[in-house]
């Protein structure tokens, strides 16, 4: 069975700080994602992660995939207020066409 | 972009009625179609998964008889929950994959989502 674990779960920020989320997934994995949810709201799509060594970025955003240590990170540089929401990984299987999700983590920005 | 509608965007029903949500893929065809669950504060919970014009598979300790799925068209998967109760309200989310402009192969699309409150 396929577990993906997040952490931290909650994370206060300081304004203009730089933070990490790490994604750790149990078997090899195809594909990795990255999704933001604000309350109430549905999720937003960040990156898709296809290979090895893969890094994206987006913003203040930046993610990374390591697919040996079967760990993904989130960086988040200088934090902003706007940034406050739960942020998802996900990853799936070219073979078992579905999304495993980690808890999520809640992050709060404060100045 | 690819784009999932879902409706309604919340809906308040009395126990023991059923409501229908519907998810539609506007730009792409939808070949398989996601149902998933969200209580507050938790990560979502995949509740099925429908292929156009095949039944759903149901994830372990879904009840497919309370959680009715049709994925009748490529474009539309509706989800019924039936006799509902109050301990069914919660967030569904749809999701849909498949090809068409603007989907890309590795990609999920979610629908907005709707809250269900059974009172």
């Amino acid at each position: 069975e396929l577990k993906v674990e997040q952490n931290p779960l909650f994370l206060s920020m300081q304004e203009g700080k730089n933070y990490t989320i790490y994604c750790n997934y149990s078997t090899t994995s195809d594909r990795l994602y990255w999704y933001r949810q604000d309350p109430g709201k549905s999720l937003e799509s960040l990156f898709v992660l296809l290979s090895n060594g893969a890094v994206k970025q987006e913003g203040r955003l930046m993610a990374s995939l390591d697919t040996k240590a079967r760990l993904s990170t989130l960086h988040i540089t200088a934090a902003v207020h706007d940034l406050s929401a739960t942020y998802f990984c996900a990853v799936d299987f070219l073979n078992d066409y579905k999304l495993s999700f980690g808890a999520g983590t809640t992050v709060t920005v404060r100045a | 972009g690819a784009v999932v509608s879902q409706h309604p965007s919340w809906v308040i029903c009395k126990s023991g009625t059923s409501v229908k949500i519907e998810c539609r893929s506007l730009d792409f065809q939808a070949t398989t179609m996601f149902w998933y669950r969200q209580f507050p504060k938790q990560s979502l919970m995949l509740m099925a998964t429908s292929n156009e014009g095949s039944k759903a598979t149901y994830e372990q300790g879904v009840e497919k008889d309370k959680f009715l799925i049709n994925h009748a068209s490529l474009t539309l998967s509706t989800l019924t929950v039936t006799s509902a109760h109050p301990e069914d309200s919660s967030f569904y989310i749809c999701s849909a994959s498949g090809t068409g402009r603007g989907q890309s192969a590795y990609g999920y699309t979610f629908g907005s989502g709707t809250r269900l409150t059974v009172v």
